[in-house]
């Protein structure tokens, strides 16, 4: 089966610009994450997705969005781009039974580069 | 909210001996540790995880204990090998499912042949 599928890998842009991450999930799973992660901050969860609609939201300002999409499949947007937005954004999948026998599965996630 | 610390942050053991990392955390509603392990350039991957109603669970070389009355659980890694090397995150939650945790700072294993 294959994993959490993440495009691009890569990305630079310019700060102000807009940018837009896509996460396809393993096959099955209707549960998508989002976290961010730097040396600085660590690992943090921005949001998650179920059914296209947003379950639960972390600490990130309003620029920071997402959706998904009926077939599971996950976008996340970062508008007026800041340096500090710089990172390596994963997403993660799970199957969300309801009980802890979904745990998260990440993917290799798109690295953002703000110059 | 939830906060986790992990101690180390870099350990360097000799091959085949034994690796210990440790985690704390400040919410006495968690009840979901899951354990990480990511390589140079991959996303996190699970290793274990545990449930607050067992105290430790093991996994070939893989262990984890965890102690809810003092609010810290441990990753053992036996009989270390160079694969080992990576960085390793504790993490936890207390809302009900798997899906948003707090992630402690991470730790730098590296085993040396």
């Amino acid at each position: 089966k294959a994993g959490v599928t993440q495009t691009p890998r890569y990305l630079i842009k310019t700060r102000g610009q807009q940018v837009t991450l896509s996460c396809s999930p393993i096959s099955g799973h209707r549960s998508v994450s989002w976290y961010q992660q730097t040396p600085g901050q660590g690992l943090q969860f921005l949001f998650e997705y179920f059914s296209e609609t947003q379950r639960n939201k972390g600490n990130f300002p309003g620029r920071f969005s997402g959706r998904q999409f009926s077939n599971s499949r996950s976008e996340m947007n970062v508008s007026t781009l800041e340096l500090g937005d710089s990172a390596l954004y994963l997403c993660a999948s799970s199957t969300d039974t309801g009980s802890y026998n979904s745990p998260l599965h990440f993917g290799n996630g798109t690295r953002l580069t703000v110059t | 909210g939830e906060n986790v610390e992990q101690h180390p942050s870099t350990l360097s053991v000799q091959e085949g001996d034994s690796a210990v990392i440790k985690c704390t955390y400040s919410d006495s509603a968690s009840n979901y540790f899951p354990w990480y392990k990511q390589e140079l350039g991959k996303g996190p991957q699970l290793i274990i995880d545990i449930r607050s109603n067992v105290g430790e669970k093991k996994d070939q070389r893989i262990a984890v204990t965890l102690n809810k009355t003092a609010k810290h659980f441990s990753l053992h890694i036996t009989e270390t090998q160079p694969e080992d090397s990576a960085v390793y995150f504790c993490a936890a939650t207390s809302r009900g499912s798997a899906r948003q945790l707090t992630f402690g700072s991470g730790t730098q294993l590296t085993v040396l042949p």
